[in-house]
């Protein structure tokens, strides 16, 4: 079946810090995988995709990877800022979530 | 920009109350959906419609239905409502294969 596990939190990091959340998959075929960010508040906005193995969605200083042979979509971002504390989710186009890591960044 | 829209942020109903939520998308999607979030358990399909007048149960149907007259509106109904069914609603729309276009979420509280 299709579903997707993520690293779960909270992760908490000081600004300028690195970050990755993990997050993989399980699959038939090679679904495009998307990371979306949850403001507090607010819906899913989409944060970056990727459609086929080896691309590299990005924006904002974050990227992720699909990496067939781990089977992998891990989120990072070289120096974090306190305005990107929110809830990240991994998901598919298969309509499956991972259930969200929560990040706070402080000052 | 596509917009989707969830007629209130928030709502308060009692416990055996018939509950409508509304969605509407401006963007002529053929597929709208319709999520519950809740604390440690992330999203959870309830509800989806690939077209008008279709439906298709997610992974948590029960004690919920849907109704879809229109492409651009797509509608959550409680038909009893209970308290487990307090929670975070969330609508998406989207194209084919592409990423979802979500509301801002309505919190629902079933007193």
């Amino acid at each position: 079946g299709n579903s997707v596990t993520q690293m779960e939190g909270p992760v908490t990091l000081s600004e300028e810090a690195f970050l990755t959340i993990n997050c993989t998959y399980t699959a038939t075929g090679y679904p495009s995988l998307f990371w979306y960010v949850q403001y507090p508040g607010e819906g899913l906005q989409l944060l970056l995709k990727a459609t086929k193995a080896d691309d590299k969605g990005s924006n904002k200083g974050f990227e992720a990877t699909y990496r067939k042979e781990t089977t992998s979509f891990h989120l990072e971002k070289g120096s974090v800022q306190v305005s990107d504390s929110a809830v990240y989710f991994c998901g598919s186009e298969k309509l499956v979530f991972g259930k969200g890591t929560k990040l706070t960044v402080n000052p | 920009d596509v917009k989707v829209t969830q007629s209130s942020r928030y709502l308060v109903k009692r416990t055996g109350e018939k509950v409508f939520l509304e969605c509407v998308q401006d963007m002529d999607h053929e597929n709208m959906f319709w999520y519950r979030q809740d604390p440690g358990l992330g999203l959870r399909l309830i509800y989806f419609s690939y077209d008008v007048k279709m439906k298709e149960k997610g992974d948590i149907p029960e004690g919920y239905s849907v109704s879809r007259e229109k492409k651009e509106r797509f509608s959550l109904i409680l038909e009893s409502a209970s308290t487990n069914q307090t929670s975070m609603y969330l609508c998406a729309s989207r194209a084919g294969g592409q990423p979802q276009h979500f509301g801002d979420g309505t919190r629902l509280s079933i007193l």
